[in-house]
C-alpha cells in the first residue's frame, strides 16, 4: 500500500523554466510534508517542508504547495537550473512522529540547457 | 558542523552472514533513524532511536535490529542475510524526535550487496 505516490517517474524541463513536481498521499493522518533531493551515491538532502496548517511555503527558488482536501502537494522550482537535475522525493509523517517518514517513489528531474 | 557519517560506505556479504552498520549523527542531534532504499520498494523506514531507546519501528522482520549509544551514535544489525537485503541503508539524524520542526538530515548511506 503506497501511502505517498509520485506518479511521474521523470520530468524534463528547460533551464530557466518552472519545474513542477507532484505528490499525492492517502493517509489523512499525515500532517508534515517534506521534499528531499537526491544525487546518485549520496543521501537525500532536505529541501523544504510544510506543515498541514499551511498551504504554501517558500524558500528562494523553491515553493511547496499543499492541498489538504485533495491530499496533494507540489514542489515548484523557479527558475530551474541544470544543477537541479536529481531525483526528488516527497515524504510525509503523522503527528508526533516527524522522524518516521513515508517516502514517495521519486521523480527524476532533468533540466536541459 | 560535520554531517551525518556512515561506515562502511560499501559492504559485500554472503547469504546467511550478519552485518553491522554504523552511523554518527550530526553533533548535538539525539535522534537517529534508519531507512532502507531498494529499487523495488523505494525508501522505507526501519526504526528510530532516541536516548538509547527505540521509539518507532517500521515493518521489517526481527532480523533487522538496532541500538543507540549514550553519545547518540547508532548501529543497525541485520542477521541471516538474504539476497533481498541488498540495498542502500541510510541513516538520518535530527535534534530531537517528533514535531514538525525536527527535520532529518541524511548521511551518504552504506551500500550493502548480499551474494
Amino acid at each position: 500500500d503506497q501511502q505517498v505516490k509520485q506518479n511521474s517517474p521523470s520530468l524534463s524541463v528547460q533551464e530557466g523554466r518552472i519545474s513542477i513536481l507532484n505528490c499525492d498521499y492517502t493517509n489523512s493522518m499525515f500532517d508534515y510534508f517534506l521534499w528531499y533531493k537526491k544525487y546518485p551515491a549520496e543521501g537525500p538532502t532536505f529541501l523544504i517542508s510544510i506543515s498541514s496548517i499551511k498551504d504554501k511555503n517558500e524558500d528562494g527558488r523553491f515553493t511547496v504547495f499543499l492541498n489538504k482536501s485533495a491530499k496533494h502537494l507540489s514542489l515548484h522550482i523557479v527558475p530551474s537550473q541544470p544543477g537541479d537535475s536529481a531525483v526528488y522525493f516527497c515524504a510525509a509523517s503523522p503527528p508526533g512522529t516527524a522522524s518516521k517518514l513515508t517516502f514517495g517513489t521519486g521523480t527524476r528531474l532533468q533540466v536541459t540547457l | 558542523k560535520a554531517g551525518v557519517t556512515q561506515t562502511p560506505r560499501y559492504l559485500i556479504k554472503t547469504r546467511g552472514q550478519q552485518v553491522t552498520l554504523s552511523c554518527s549523527p550530526i553533533s548535538g542531534h539525539r535522534s537517529v533513524s534508519w531507512y532502507q532504499q531498494t529499487p523495488g520498494q523505494g525508501l522505507q523506514f526501519l526504526f528510530e532511536y532516541f536516548s538509547e531507546t527505540q521509539r518507532n519501528k517500521g515493518n521489517f522482520p526481527g532480523r533487522f535490529s538496532g541500538r543507540q549509544f549514550s553519545n547518540s551514535r547508532s548501529e543497525m544489525n541485520v542477521s541471516t542475510l538474504e539476497l533481498g537485503d541488498s540495498a542502500l541503508y541510510l541513516c538520518a539524524s535530527s535534534l530531537v524526535p517528533g514535531g514538525p520542526q525536527e527535520t532529518q538530515y541524511f548521511g551518504p548511506g552504506t551500500r550493502l550487496l548480499v551474494l
